[in-house]
């Protein structure tokens, strides 16, 4: 069974560079291209990265992803308040024929 | 522009099945997969399957196969997903979602539709 594992929450302050990890328990995680969503309270999520890297169409350029082996990040850079929201990394899972999500992350800014 | 409109609101009892339609505009329907993410309240995205709207073909997640079935209309361009034998934990949101293509992500979601499940 896959699973994708992020932490429940990460903060910053105003002005500051976070990373929220995702990290993959088998190989397929390695070989297959991660996707990061954001998503507001009430509201649908919102596609922030795709294939690892690359930004949305719109998407700031504070908003990074990497990825390495089975771990993927992604880095919020000049933290604003309306980043607070909730992160979620997606991969697909070649042995499951299914996208996984991670748990969700809940980023607050101080 | 893309748009996708999903069916309203649902109240369901236990045991019953629930149809939720995605409505979608602004491209070729049937060029693009739709998926279907359920959120239960309070907690984390979960893939539920895709259809292909141009072939019919469909992937679901195995924890739903046999209770999920995904189908679509190309004359109106809207894919639905029915979910059956239903449980009070498949209290959700349900949302569409488009994938322009391989490794692109899920780049439009519909608004979600909520389906309470409850005696």
């Amino acid at each position: 069974q896959s699973v994708v594992t992020q932490p429940p929450s990460a903060s910053g302050t105003p002005g500051q560079r976070v990373a929220i990890s995702c990290s993959g328990s088998t190989s397929h995680f390695a070989f297959n291209n991660v996707n990061w969503y954001q998503q507001f309270p009430g509201t649908a999520p919102k596609l922030l990265i795709y294939s690892n890297n690359q930004r949305h169409s719109g998407v700031p350029d504070r908003f990074s992803g990497s990825k390495s082996g089975t771990s993927a990040s992604l880095a919020i850079s000049g933290l604003q308040s309306e980043d607070e929201a909730d992160y979620y990394c997606a991969a697909w899972d070649d042995s499951l024929n299914a996208w996984v999500f991670g748990g969700g992350t809940k980023l607050t800014v101080l | 522009q893309v748009h996708l409109v999903q069916s309203g609101a649902e109240l369901k009892k236990p045991g019953a099945s629930v149809k939720v339609y995605c409505k979608a505009s602004g491209y070729t329907f049937t060029a693009y997969y739709i998926h279907w993410v359920r959120q239960a309240p309070g907690q984390g995205l979960e893939w539920m399957g895709w259809i292909n709207p141009n072939t019919g073909d469909t992937n679901y997640a195995q924890k739903f196969q046999g209770r999920v079935t995904m189908t679509r209309d190309t004359s109106i361009t809207t894919a639905y997903m029915e979910l059956s034998s239903l449980r009070s934990d498949d209290t959700a949101v349900f949302y569409c979602a488009r994938e322009p293509g391989y490794n692109s992500g899920f780049d439009s979601w519909g608004q979600g539709t909520l389906v309470t499940v409850s005696s």
